[in-house]
């Protein structure tokens, strides 16, 4: 069975710096990886995804993610951190059927 | 180009009760996925839709059912509502071709239940 982990609920930087959120996955197949991003009051919106083609992933508003086989990880990065950043992030990968199964997500804090 | 569109945008029910919520899919998918997103978790999936049946279903008691119509739209019911179902509901819309395809998600419609 397909799942992620996702390594701190909450997560606070100073604006400007780097934001790495975390994310482990369990897969039996080769696993597609998504990471989605949700601000207060509103749906998920799809940041990137990984789909076993480039190991690093660029997605909108900066963010970038890499896919380590060995690690079974793919882990959010952003190198500069906005006010605007500020949301839940969620990772996702797809179970063996067409369906989504979500880490608990993480969420960020962007201090001035 | 209308993104996934969902209705009502709250809701609020008492225990017992039922409750139906709706979602239009992004132009051009056929494909409709309801999932369930307690406060402070990540969305659960409820079930999927796919020409007008329900292709695969979550671990979600017999009390929440679905229907997809032909123009792709679908609906969610749930009955005899408990506290427990107080939630955001958010319908993804995608294309089902075999292939893992990226889900669009609406806005949500956020159920409360006293």
């Amino acid at each position: 069975a397909q799942s992620v982990t996702q390594l701190g609920s909450h997560v606070s930087v100073s604006e400007g710096a780097l934001v790495l959120l975390r994310c482990n996955y369990s897969s039996s197949v080769p696993p597609y990886l998504f990471w989605y991003v949700q601000y207060p009051n509103q749906g998920l919106q799809l940041l990137l995804k990984y789909t076993s083609a480039a190991t690093l992933v660029k997605g909108i508003n900066g963010f970038e993610a890499e896919f380590k086989k060995s690690e079974t990880s793919f882990h959010l990065t952003k190198p500069s951190a906005h006010m605007s950043d500020a949301a839940e992030y969620f990772c996702a990968v797809f179970g063996a059927t067409n369906k989504l199964i979500f880490g608990t997500g993480t969420l960020l804090a962007v201090q001035p | 180009d209308a993104g996934v569109t969902q209705s009502p945008t709250h809701l609020i029910k008492t225990r017992g009760q039922q409750v139906t919520l709706r979602c239009s899919p992004k132009s051009g998918h056929d494909t409709v996925s309801w999932y369930q997103q307690a406060l402070g978790q990540g969305p659960q999936f409820i079930f999927q839709y796919y020409e007008e049946e329900e292709r695969q279903r979550g671990n979600f008691p017999d009390r929440f059912s679905g229907h997809q119509f032909p123009n792709y739209s679908s609906e969610l019911n749930v009955n005899a509502l408990l506290l427990g179902d107080s939630a955001l509901y958010l319908c993804a819309s995608s294309h089902f071709s075999g292939v893992k395809n990226i889900q669009y998600f609406g806005a949500g419609t956020r159920l409360s239940v006293l």
